[in-house]
């Protein structure tokens, strides 16, 4: 079972920064938070991820708390084609690479 | 970033027919691959671990007398739907990891299947 909590949905405007949350109250030390994305009808889409601290990238921040029990990922100009169902999966590495998805947030975001 | 692709993107079968989905990692060398199956308005369920040289490794509940996987080289994984049903129709993603450890899991582009 997925090891997160999403928001089903969430819309956004144009332009402006969508926020998207996670819950991951029984997340291991040693395991990272991921996000993916998956626009309909294809396969989904690394975003980011992150251990403790915050990260940002090309496409998008993630913010971690300090207890780690929950994340946030910002993408800060929202984009007609960032429209999609973003997942958030925590994961440990090493030699498996099995990530296990939730039901994710589907994102919409309107002109 | 690494690419992984599927073919075909797309397929429709008759039922009692046998399809193969190939997925390649085209600019690196994956040991193990992962093949997923997502139904319409659901998310992604892991279905099988293909592991290069040696037997898949399946989730529980997926049958695999159905579901043959080969994985025979480091870049290429496939997965056959023997005996397709209609209730077989659905989107198979597969994705592969770059690097030792699994910083990033590339996926394919998907390949919806309709059984007719």
């Amino acid at each position: 079972d997925a090891k997160t909590t999403q928001p089903p949905s969430m819309d956004c405007a144009e332009g402006r920064a969508a926020n998207l949350p996670c819950n991951h109250s029984t997340i291991s030390g040693n395991e990272y938070v991921y996000w993916y994305r998956q626009i309909h009808s294809q396969g989904p889409q690394y975003i980011i991820h992150g251990l403790k601290n915050n990260e940002t990238n090309e496409m998008a921040s993630l913010i971690i708390t300090e207890d780690r029990k929950s994340s946030t990922l910002i993408l800060p100009h929202a984009t007609l084609r960032d429209t999609a169902v973003y997942y958030c999966i925590v994961f440990y590495g090493g030699s498996q690479g099995n990530l296990i998805f939730g039901k994710g947030t589907k994102l919409s975001v309107k002109p | 970033g690494a690419v992984v692709s599927q073919h075909p993107s797309w397929v429709i079968c008759k039922s009692g027919t046998s399809v193969k989905i190939e997925c390649r990692s085209l600019d690196f060398q994956a040991t193990t691959m992962f093949w997923y199956r997502q139904f319409p308005k659901q998310s992604l369920m892991l279905m099988a671990t293909s592991n290069e040289g040696s037997k898949a490794t399946y989730e529980q509940g997926v049958e695999k007398d159905k579901f043959l996987i080969n994985h025979a080289s480091l870049t290429l994984s496939t997965l056959t739907v023997t005996s397709a049903h209609p209730e077989d129709s659905s989107f198979y993603i597969c994705s592969a990891g770059y690097g030792g450890d699994w910083t990033e899991a590339f996926f394919g582009q998907g390949t919806r299947l309709t059984v007719v």
